[in-house]
This record gives C-alpha cells, sequence and structure tokens, in this order.
C-alpha cells in the first residue's frame, strides 16, 4: 500500500514569495491534516480536513495560509506571502474515518505521515 | 489542557546498549490515545505505537517495549540492544477520543553510536 506522498521534498523562496505544497493522502482515506513542524519542536496541527470540508484550521493563520481539499483527495497548502519564521517542515497525515455515532464521524485514531516539506524563507 | 512533556532532549548510547525514553502526559479526559512516532533523518513520521487509556498492559515488539502507568502519566519507549538504525527523534503523542488533534511533545533525540 503507497504511503503519503507529499511534493515538492525541498523549497528555498525569498520572503514575500508564495509557495505552495501537495498532498496525496494513502488510498481511502477521507481524514487529511496539515502540519507544521519548526526546528526542534514537536509538529503543530494547522488544519484538518474530512473529504473536502474542513474540520479544524483553529491554528492556521489565515491571513496568510489557504489550504484546500477540492475533491475530497489531493490537498494543497499554499502561503502568500511567506514570512521568515515560515521556515520549518510541512507535514501531511491521513486517517481513515470511522464510525458515525449520535451524527458525527471520528477519524480512526492512527495517522499517518508523508515525508515532509522542507521549506527555507530567506 | 493536554500537554506532552518529552524532558529528554537528546540521548546517545553507545550500540548494545538498552534506553529508555520518557514520557509525562496531562490530560482531563478519562477516554484518550497515545503514540510514539519516529523521525528518521529523512523526515518521515513513522507510527510505532498506539495505545488506549484502558488498556494498560505492557507491549513488546521485537526489541522495543512500551509502559504505560495511568498512575504516574507515563508512557515510556525502551528500546532493547540498541542498533545505530535507532538513530532518529522520537516523538510522543496524545489525543483525545472524541478529537483528532494530536498534541505532540517537543521529541527526544537518540544518538547510537557503533
Amino acid at each position: 500500500e503507497a504511503g503519503v506522498a507529499q511534493s515538492p521534498r525541498y523549497k528555498i523562496i525569498e520572503k514575500r514569495q508564495s509557495v505552495a505544497f501537495w498532498c496525496n493522502p494513502i488510498s481511502g482515506h477521507a481524514t487529511l491534516y496539515w502540519y507544521q513542524q519548526i526546528l526542534g519542536q514537536g509538529p503543530k496541527l494547522l488544519i484538518q480536513f474530512q473529504n473536502n470540508g474542513v474540520v479544524d484550521d483553529s491554528q492556521l493563520p489565515k491571513d496568510r495560509f489557504s489550504a484546500e481539499r477540492l475533491k475530497g483527495v489531493d490537498s494543497t497548502l499554499k502561503i502568500q506571502p511567506a514570512k521568515l519564521e515560515d521556515s520549518a517542515v510541512y507535514l501531511c497525515a491521513s486517517s481513515l474515518m470511522a464510525f458515525r455515532r449520535s451524527g458525527m464521524s471520528i477519524a480512526r485514531e492512527t495517522q499517518y505521515f508523508g515525508p515532509g516539506t522542507r521549506l527555507l524563507v530567506l | 489542557a493536554q500537554k506532552v512533556t518529552q524532558a529528554q532532549t537528546e540521548i546517545s548510547v553507545v550500540e548494545k546498549e538498552d534506553v529508555t525514553l520518557d514520557c509525562v502526559y496531562e490530560t482531563r479526559d478519562t477516554t484518550y490515545y497515545l503514540f510514539w512516532y519516529k523521525q528518521p533523518p529523512s523526515g518521515e513520521l513513522v507510527f510505532l505505537i498506539r495505545r488506549n487509556s484502558f488498556d494498560e498492559q505492557n507491549e513488546i515488539s521485537g526489541r522495543y517495549s512500551w509502559n504505560f502507568q495511568k498512575s504516574t502519566s507515563s508512557f515510556n519507549f525502551t528500546i532493547t540492544a540498541s542498533q545505530v538504525v535507532d538513530s532518529a527523534v522520537y516523538f510522543c503523542a496524545l489525543k483525545a477520543y472524541n478529537t483528532d488533534k494530536l498534541i505532540f511533545g517537543t521529541g527526544t533525540r537518540l544518538q547510537v553510536f557503533p
């Protein structure tokens, strides 16, 4: 079974430029996550999709970051304009969607991660 | 609030030594999941184990073992007879049952020297 795919693996840009990252989750995984991992820290959730709907984007800096998952499969994360502090590894993860309970869908417990995109903003 | 603490920033051992990575968590939830992930230099987070809060049995998988102690809110990870390929950053993470958000610790960098 193929894992989570991400591209590009590395990107170097200057501040105020734009950049976009792409993620293709594991086949059949309805839930997709974007994480930001700053050097020396653990990953921090930016946004979570379930199919093509946003479940949680409370920690996404919406003035400069945007993400979409139009067809409920692959996803793009964009930064426009980039700042120096955006230098980080951007990780995509996916998980199965589990049963519905009380009208809510709950993602399966285990998230599987891609190799990440290492962004350097100069 | 939920929090995961990995107090050990970096550990260095010589091959074949046993090493334990500590993880202490805080949560008010009664149902939750704990995870360990390995992040080798390639950058990908590799899933190692998931444990739910109702299952306090220790688990062993080859050279890896996990000790979950609810009384001390700890979920420690031991590598027996370490190998150079075990060199990586290891993350402990916590997730409440009714959410999907993983709360990660800051990670422990393990270096195994030949």
